[in-house]
């Protein structure tokens, strides 16, 4: 079974830009939630997906949006870009059964970096 | 305030030997789920093992057991029989209801193993 894929694996980018993140979830996930690490602040939340809707959300600004597609692919979007938002950005996968045994299955990662 | 405190930044262990990895958290829900996981210098986040707080048993996967203190609020990682493909980051994680997909991490530890 493909585990979870994320696309591109690495990108720079200049600050003001905007920047497209993909995530494959693991065949049968329907939930896609997305995190970001940083050296600084450790690994947090962003948001979660489930049936194409926004079930959850961190404390992030509002430049930070996703979306998620009926097959429950995901994208997130990060516009007008600052030095502060490189970071590793994990998309984690799960069933969303309900059950509290649910566990979220990650990604490689996507290393973007803002110059 | 934090929710998911590990104390030991970093940790040296001699391969075959066995390491203790430090978690304690802080939750008022009586429903949530504990996480460890494994972050290779790759990136990706491998999970490891998995505790509810309604397990009676302390949970156990191969090499890795759980010893799981609900009163005190810890939840350690025991790797038995430690290896060089041991070395990494490990994560503690919680997730405070069923329905909440939001995983809440420790700072980290990372572990070297010394052959």
């Amino acid at each position: 079974k493909a585990g979870v894929t994320q696309t591109p694996r690495y990108l720079i980018k200049t600050r003001g830009q905007q920047v497209t993140l993909s995530c494959s979830p693991i065949s049968g996930h329907r939930s896609v939630s997305w995190y970001q690490q940083t050296p600084g602040q450790g690994l947090q939340f962003l948001f979660e997906y489930f049936s194409e809707t926004q079930r959850n959300k961190g404390n992030f600004p509002g430049r930070f949006s996703g979306r998620q597609f009926s097959n429950s692919r995901s994208e997130m979007n990060v516009s007008t870009l600052e030095l502060g938002d490189s970071a590793l950005y994990l998309c984690a996968s799960s069933k969303r059964t309900g059950a509290s045994t649910d566990t979220q299955y990650f990604g490689p990662g996507t290393r973007l970096t803002v110059l | 305030a934090q929710k998911i405190t590990q104390t030991q930044p970093g940790m040296f262990v001699q391969e075959k030997e066995a390491v203790t990895l430090d978690c304690t958290y802080d939750t008022s829900d009586p429903s949530y789920g504990l996480f460890w996981y494994k972050q290779p210098s790759s990136g990706e986040m491998i999970f490891l093992i998995y505790q509810g707080s309604y397990d009676q048993q302390n949970a156990t996967e191969g090499r890795y057991s759980l010893n799981f203190q609900k009163a005190r609020k810890s939840a350690n990682l025991v790797i038995s029989a430690s290896q060089l493909g041991d070395s990494a980051m490990y994560f503690c994680a919680m997730r405070e209801e069923p329905n909440d997909y939001k995983l809440s991490f420790g700072a980290g530890t990372t572990v070297t193993v010394r052959a």
